[in-house]
């Protein structure tokens, strides 16, 4: 199933370094979403994009910051991360932002900061 | 307290027999409920929501006690590709109608 893709899969950044993490939805969806997924923690939601608008932001630390271009594209630009930043980054989408939208996930990108 | 809080496991299980686990929430003004399952290295995927009154899907019924804050999973006849996280989730009912809660996963393991 290829609904929402995400590049790169994987990802190893320094700390000093500046990378952007894409995802791109095929459904006709509104809604688009990041999670960071830890090992063996929670999905923890970062960013709610809904038509394009920014509708949630949980106390994401500015080194992480989003783009949303349209409602097919959803991007996370990443500068001077931190080694605790290393984690899987979930894109998903959904028709809207009602929590009885099902949300459908990319297949992540793992990230490993050094 | 956790606000979604399940036992991460693994249960292992033996192929063909019935497993349960469940998922305590805090928020008793939470309305919505999820079961969702994630394989090892894959992104998580709808198993099924939950409604007040459980629901059942094939091999799989969903329960939901709200004067004790829980949902339930039952799996029966289990088969090897069962073997996955299951994820709780739940809505945040008092803040934004969007903002789903998850658990950290029961690991499920199915035996041959």
């Amino acid at each position: 199933e290829t609904g929402v893709t995400q590049t790169p899969r994987h990802l190893v950044m320094g700390m000093t370094n500046k990378k952007s993490l894409k995802c791109e939805q095929h459904l006709g969806h509104n809604a688009m979403y990041w999670y960071k997924q830890s090992a063996k923690k929670p999905l923890e939601l970062m960013f709610v994009y809904n038509f394009k608008e920014q509708t949630e932001n949980n106390s994401v630390p500015s080194r992480f910051s989003p783009e949303c271009p349209n409602s097919s594209h959803l991007f996370l630009h990443l500068h001077t991360l931190q080694p605790e930043d290393s984690a899987l980054y979930l894109c998903a989408s959904s028709h809207g932002t009602s929590e009885s939208y099902e949300q459908y996930f990319g297949p992540g990108t793992r990230l490993t900061v050094t | 307290r956790k606000e979604v809080e399940q036992d991460p496991g693994p249960f292992n299980v033996p192929e063909g027999a019935t497993v349960a686990f469940n998922c305590t929430y805090s928020n008793s003004a939470s309305q919505s409920f999820f079961w969702y399952r994630q394989d090892c290295r894959k992104e998580p995927k709808l198993l099924m929501s939950v409604y007040s009154s459980g629901n059942e899907d094939g091999r799989f019924t969903a329960q939901l006690n709200r004067a004790s804050q829980y949902i339930s999973l039952l799996i029966r006849d289990s088969k090897l590709s069962d073997s996955a996280t299951y994820l709780c989730v739940v809505n945040k009912a008092w803040d934004s109608n969007y903002q789903l809660i998850w658990g950290a996963g029961t690991k499920l393991i199915i035996k041959p």
